[in-house]
Parts: structure tokens; C-alpha cells; sequence
């Protein structure tokens, strides 16, 4: 049975601080990797997605990166705003959309 | 173009009561998916369509149940509501790309359930 673990569960930082959240899981047969980003009480926004055959993914000032055989992920964020602070979630994808979520992390960048 | 609508997005139900609550996914996604989310279990899968078929199931008890329309709209029952069903459930639509193979799953708001 999968299962994914995050930490740190919460995180303060002051704006501009570079930052990385980690991920991991159990099995390393998974079909992608997603980073997912929640704001208070609503859905979840998609940030990054890796797929298995991949190392890293970057948007802006995200990077994930992905080690299937020590089965880690880390979501890295560049100069850190304000707007970031949002519950980083990190999910394994195991086939027909089954995704497995980690409890997440819970940023606050403070102006 | 427009997302995947969740319906109702609130709703309070009593202890033994029934729910049904709606999923439209993006227009061309075939694959729907249902996801509980509590402050104390975190995000937990509760069952993915495709086509009109449960290809997967969480574990979960028989009371929750769903099914897909021929148009790919979703809907989840849950039945004899308990105070331990209370909240906020979430339905994803996702779309293999063709180019890259990923699976991309795109979620709604969600719809929050308050059993008293």
C-alpha cells in the first residue's frame, strides 16, 4: 500500500527566503509525481506534474525534481511571496487517477 | 474553458440522513475520480470512472457508492450518514495528454458536507 509522507506539516518563512518541501513514498511504482496547491477551504490548483521517466519540472519559480529509487520528491520555491501561503500538498499517481495525497505542508510567507 | 463544477458546493445533513452530490468534469474528460478530504485522514480516494465503469475503488464502506452518465457527469451517494462523514469532498477530471502519456488530473471546489 502506498504511502506518502511530507515534511515539514508547517512552515514560516519571511518573504524573498528560497524554500524546499520534501515528499516521499513507500513504492516507487507510480506513474507520476504532482504537486498540488491549496488555498483555505477550496479545490485543489495543479502546480507540477513528473512523470516517472523524468527527473524535474519547473514553472516559474517552482521546481519539483523526482528520485523514484529512494523514492523522494521535493518541491523547491525561488524568492518566496506573501501570495505563496497555501497548504502544499504532494501526490503519487498509481494508475486510473488513484492518487495517493501526503497530509501537506502549510507555508506562510510573512511580508 | 470551463472546469469541473461540483454541485451543491454546501450542505448540512442529519445522522442516518442520504446525500447525492454532482461532478461535471471538462468537456472531452472521460475519467472522473472522488476524493474525501478531513482534517484528520487527509485527501483519501474514494472511487475513479471511466466510460460509465468503477475502475477503482478506495476503502471505503459500502454507503458510499457512484455512478457515471453516458455524458461523463458524476454523482457519489453516501447512505446512513454519520457525524464521521462530515467533509469536504472533491471530484477530479483528468485527460491523458497524447503527447507526454501524463494523466492531469484537474479538481473542483468541492462540495462541503456538515453531518449534525
Amino acid at each position: 500500500k502506498q504511502e506518502v509522507t511530507q515534511i515539514p506539516a508547517a512552515l514560516s518563512v519571511p518573504e524573498g527566503e528560497n524554500l524546499v518541501l520534501n515528499c516521499s513514498f513507500t513504492d516507487s511504482a507510480i506513474y507520476n509525481l504532482q504537486w498540488f496547491r491549496q488555498d483555505p477551504g477550496k479545490g485543489l490548483t495543479s502546480l507540477l506534474l513528473i512523470q516517472s521517466s523524468q527527473r524535474e519540472q519547473t514553472s516559474g519559480r517552482l521546481n519539483a525534481s523526482l528520485d523514484k529509487s529512494s523514492g523522494r520528491s521535493t518541491l523547491y520555491i525561488a524568492a518566496s511571496q506573501p501570495g505563496d501561503s497555501a497548504t502544499y500538498l504532494c501526490a503519487a499517481d498509481s494508475g486510473y487517477s488513484t492518487l495517493t495525497f501526503g497530509k501537506g505542508t502549510m507555508l506562510l510567507v510573512s511580508p | 474553458k470551463a472546469g469541473v463544477t461540483q454541485t451543491p458546493r454546501y450542505l448540512i445533513k442529519t445522522r442516518g440522513q442520504q446525500v447525492t452530490l454532482s461532478c461535471s468534469p471538462i468537456s472531452g474528460h472521460r475519467s472522473v475520480s472522488w476524493y474525501q478530504q478531513t482534517p484528520g485522514q487527509g485527501l483519501q480516494f474514494l472511487f475513479e470512472y471511466f466510460s460509465e465503469t468503477q475502475r477503482n475503488k478506495g476503502n471505503f464502506p459500502g454507503r458510499f457508492s457512484g455512478r457515471q452518465f453516458s455524458n461523463s457527469r458524476s454523482e457519489m451517494n453516501v447512505s446512513t450518514l454519520e457525524l464521521g462523514d462530515s467533509a469536504l469532498y472533491l471530484c477530479a477530471s483528468s485527460l491523458r495528454e497524447l503527447m507526454t502519456g501524463a494523466n492531469v488530473l484537474t479538481f473542483g471546489a468541492g462540495s462541503r458536507l456538515t453531518v449534525l
